[in-house]
């Protein structure tokens, strides 16, 4: 599966490092998400842009900036992060004119020490 | 507001025995219905849709799912199990009032005996 791509697939960093995950979508949508999945927990929206705009956050905090340059590319800037941040972060993309499906990436595993 | 119930964190099923997996959802308009699956470590892959047309939706793998809206229900069945079936199943719905946004149940995961 080819639809979306993220980099990279694993991610080791201390709490004072800074870092980026990158997300691409060569299904020509027009919609980019970012997730986090933790153990035991539900899934967590926490950005979503629509045409490269982003109209939802869903009260995360500042030390994860997205950043969405067209509509294609997705990044997610990561920056004093805490142990607790360590998770599954999954990028998806959709068609606005679909039925709600969205697409995702194989992921990237954070972990912070 | 829009919900989706999944019943079992975890169901464990025998090999070649049947698989059913609950989903329930609310909405208060006509919604479209989807079922997804992660394997360990890897993104989550869309198994099936449903969009208005048949209630019967056939998917990938051998899954299939019915949508009952006297029940709001749409349970993901498949007739007989493989070890290779083993993953985490997630349902979700969007629908017009959440401008076709996803809302996720909590996901089950689904063990498979030898």
């Amino acid at each position: 599966e080819t639809g979306v791509t993220q980099t990279p697939r694993h991610l080791v960093m201390g709490m004072t490092n800074k870092k980026s995950l990158k997300c691409e979508q060569h299904l020509g949508h027009n919609a980019m998400y970012w997730y986090k999945q933790s153990a035991k927990k539900p899934l967590e929206l926490m950005f979503v842009y629509n045409f490269k705009e982003q109209t939802e956050n869903n009260s995360v905090p500042s030390r994860f900036s997205p950043e969405c340059p067209n509509s294609s590319h997705l990044f997610l800037h990561l920056h004093t992060l805490q142990p607790e941040d360590s998770a599954l972060y999954l990028c998806a993309s959709r068609s606005l004119w679909g039925a709600g499906e969205q697409y995702f990436g194989p992921g990237t595993r954070l972990t912070v020490t | 507001a829009q919900s989706v119930t999944q019943l079992g964190s975890h169901v464990s099923v025998s090999e070649g025995a049947l698989v059913l997996l609950r989903c329930n959802y609310s909405s208060s308009v006509p919604p479209y219905l989807f079922w997804y699956v992660q394997y360990p470590n890897q993104g989550l892959q869309l198994l099936l849709k449903y969009t208005s047309a048949a209630t019967l939706v056939k998917g990938i793998n051998g899954f299939e799912a019915e949508f009952k809206k006297s029940e709001t229900s749409f349970h993901l069945t498949k007739p007989s199990a493989h070890m290779s079936d083993a993953a985490e199943y997630f349902c979700a719905v969007s629908d017009e009032d959440s401008n076709y946004q996803l809302i996720w149940g909590a996901g089950t995961k689904l063990i498979i005996k030898p």
